[in-house]
């Protein structure tokens, strides 16, 4: 089955430092999406890459997308407190008639003020 | 900006008692879909629904579950006979198109706790 799997499983930098993650999956997929989840709450959407992009930006946001290596990466860059959460890729199947995303276990990451 | 609702944001039951999450999706989107996510673990897919008609459900969705549109705005989850393994977060998300399979906009969740 196709996974997102992040890495690291945690991160801790100081406030204004940049949080780089990483996400690998396993099969095709027609796009990735990167999800923010602060404690016990719910999902927030960040960025869409589709399979045809190689770079995204929103903001402080950069993600990239290599499907050769079947992996992308998130840049938070000039993080705040603010960031701290836990993130996930979730990728969406390029197969017919599959909608479900599956989702990576995330990275926990820590911004010291 | 539009938002998923979900209601109630928890819910205490008792295994072997039904329970219905409910749904609101964002009023434009015509995909809905139920996920969880039992503590520490990552977010399942459970099923997705379009057209009032089921269109792709994982093996977590046994008979147990069911989901339902039961007018034009809910979405409900359908737990028949809870049991412990049950116990997680529920999320609901629904997206405007499937074509190119467009962001699924997540609600804030249903902690569900079954004793």
């Amino acid at each position: 089955s196709q996974q997102g799997e992040e890495d690291p499983q945690a991160l801790s930098i100081q406030e204004g430092e940049n949080a780089t993650m990483n996400c690998s999956y396993k099969t095709s997929i027609n796009n990735l999406q990167w999800y923010r989840q602060n404690s016990g709450r719910g999902l927030v959407h960040l960025i869409l890459i589709r399979s045809n992009e190689r770079e995204k930006h929103s903001g402080r946001l950069r993600v990239t997308l290599d499907t050769s290596k079947k992996s992308s990466s998130l840049l938070i860059t000039a993080s705040r407190a603010a960031d701290t959460a836990s993130y996930f890729c979730a990728t969406a199947y390029s197969g017919a008639g599959s909608y479900q995303l599956t989702f990576g276990k995330g990275t926990k990451l820590s911004v010291i003020p | 900006e539009p938002e998923v609702t979900q209601t109630p944001s928890h819910q205490v039951t008792q295994m072997g008692q039904e329970v219905i999450l409910r749904c609101v999706p964002i009023s434009n989107h015509l995909y809905f879909y139920w996920y969880r996510q039992i503590l520490g673990q990552k977010v399942e897919f459970l099923v997705s629904f379009y057209n009032n008609e089921i269109s792709e459900k994982s093996e977590i969705f046994d008979d147990q579950f069911s989901v339902e549109r039961p007018d034009g705005s809910n979405f409900t989850l359908k737990i028949r006979s809870t049991k412990l393994e049950d116990s997680a977060m529920y999320f609901c998300a629904s997206s405007e198109a499937v074509y190119s399979l467009e962001t699924q906009y997540f609600g804030p969740g249903t902690r569900l706790l079954v004793l």
